[in-house]
């Protein structure tokens, strides 16, 4: 089956850094995805992981282990700003050759 | 701003009513997706259309339809609305099968 895990909720000190991590159990993944969303906003993109390996922007960076169904992102000096939910979605194959986005519940960072 | 935009912003129904939102997507971009999210809930992928046509199935009730025109603006039809249908209402669009874009949303409020 397709699944995607991240924690409920997390908090954190401004100026602090923080991970949140992402499992996912599936065949077909090909990338995962990470998006913020503030309260009563619309999701917007942060990273895109296709390949092994950490992938930084600016204070966000983003982690993959395909081997290990495993990714985290980080975000490094919080600042108020980064209130939001951080959701995680891996990219899996399903029918005629169509990519889908299967998403995890989120985790709300306070 | 991501370039799909959606409207109206706010719907006020009562329960057994029909409502449309509409979505359009970035310049160029040929897939929508539409999704629902409710209070404090997680993003529930409804359905997808590629260049006009429906491409996957997700948790959408047979009270709910949609469509994507010619020009690649879609519409979302709910109707014998129930409370609990009350959520925000999200379209996204992208190029293909790559990053998805959302539009800012559609709060619907069933009374």
């Amino acid at each position: 089956g397709q699944n995607i895990d991240q924690p409920t909720e997390m908090t954190a000190t401004e100026g602090a850094i923080v991970q949140i991590n992402c499992t996912y159990q599936t065949s077909g993944f090909n990338g995962l995805f990470w998006y913020q969303q503030h309260a009563g906003e619309a999701p917007t993109f942060l990273s895109y992981n296709v390949l092994d390996g950490l992938e930084e922007k600016g204070r966000f960076s983003s982690f993959l282990s395909r081997s290990k169904g495993y990714s985290y992102l980080l975000l490094k000096e919080l600042q108020m700003k980064d209130s939001a939910s951080y959701l995680c979605a891996g990219k899996a194959l399903s029918a005629y050759s169509n990519y889908q986005l299967i998403w995890g519940a989120g985790t709300k960072l306070i | 701003d991501s370039g799909v935009t959606q409207t109206p912003k706010h719907l006020i129904t009562a329960t057994g009513q029909r409502v449309t939102l509409r979505c359009s997507p970035r310049s160029g971009d040929l897939s929508v997706y539409w999704y629902q999210q409710s209070l404090d809930q997680g993003l529930q992928f409804l359905i997808q259309y590629y260049n006009g046509e429906e491409r996957a199935k997700g948790n959408i009730l047979e009270r709910f339809s949609a469509q994507q025109f010619p020009d690649l603006h879609s519409e979302l039809n709910l109707s014998s609305l129930e409370l609990g249908d009350s959520a925000l209402y999200f379209c996204a669009s992208s190029p293909g099968q790559d990053t998805q874009y959302f539009g800012p949303g559609t709060r619907l409020t069933v009374l």
